[in-house]
């Protein structure tokens, strides 16, 4: 059983268009967050949630928005995408808020073009 | 400046030997210290955390430098399935997200 699954695995897609990512953890975490991992390597958080409240919203553009419809599931929707949006989002889940291991699934990489 | 600063390597190393590297971090205040680690095009792992005191596990041993503001990652007698990257993960006390370095990327040859 996967841990933290996210669909789809990878998304090419035109710039202009509107795309969603879904991310499901069956670990019964209480907390989700959206990574963006670019090619550099750098992986930046973006958005977190705890038990379906939003608790850590980077600076993202607001053609970025998340949303959690219970705690195990947090899906990104991207409007309007953009050649930059290029990259790894990676999913993940923690017991709670702060200090807790955090565990990943295994990625979507996206590809705008 | 980088809240999470690691030298990217590439660390080439032989199987059996050992090879250690360092991360900065900028916030005297942090007070939580983990590696990851990610294999190539993988997701990043949970290798281990890092205390006050220093930790191993098996053949992994982590320092925490605070007066320097470093924390340190050794693999003493490297497998080849150590090649991965390694992630250097702060967190500030007050708050809820955790903070990446880079990486730092080991090859382990035959």
């Amino acid at each position: 059983d996967t841990a933290v699954s996210q669909t789809p695995k990878y998304l090419v897609t035109q710039m202009g268009n509107d795309k969603s990512i879904k991310c499901e953890q069956n670990l019964g975490h209480d907390t989700m967050y959206w990574y963006k991992q670019d090619s550099k390597k750098f992986l930046k958080i973006m958005f977190s949630y705890n038990n379906k409240e939003l608790i850590i919203n980077e600076t993202v553009p607001n053609r970025f928005s998340p949303k959690s419809p219970d705690k195990a599931h947090l899906n990104l929707h991207i409007n309007s995408l953009e050649l930059g949006d290029s990259a790894v989002y990676f999913c993940a889940s923690s017991l709670g808020q702060g200090n807790y291991e955090q565990y990943f699934g295994p990625g979507t990489r996206l590809t705008v073009t | 400046r980088k809240e999470v600063e690691q030298d990217p390597g590439p660390f080439n190393v032989p199987e059996g030997a050992t090879v250690a590297f360092n991360c900065t971090y900028s916030n005297s205040a942090s007070q939580s210290f983990f590696w990851y680690r990610q294999d190539c095009r993988k997701e990043p792992k949970l290798l281990m955390s890092v205390y006050s005191s220093g930790n191993e596990d098996g053949r992994f041993t982590a320092q925490l430098n605070r007066a320097s503001q470093y924390i340190s990652l050794l693999i003493r007698d490297s497998k080849l399935s150590d090649s991965a990257t390694y992630l250097c993960v702060v967190n500030l006390p007050w708050d809820y997200k955790l903070s990446f370095g880079a990486g730092t990327t080991v090859t382990v040859r035959a």
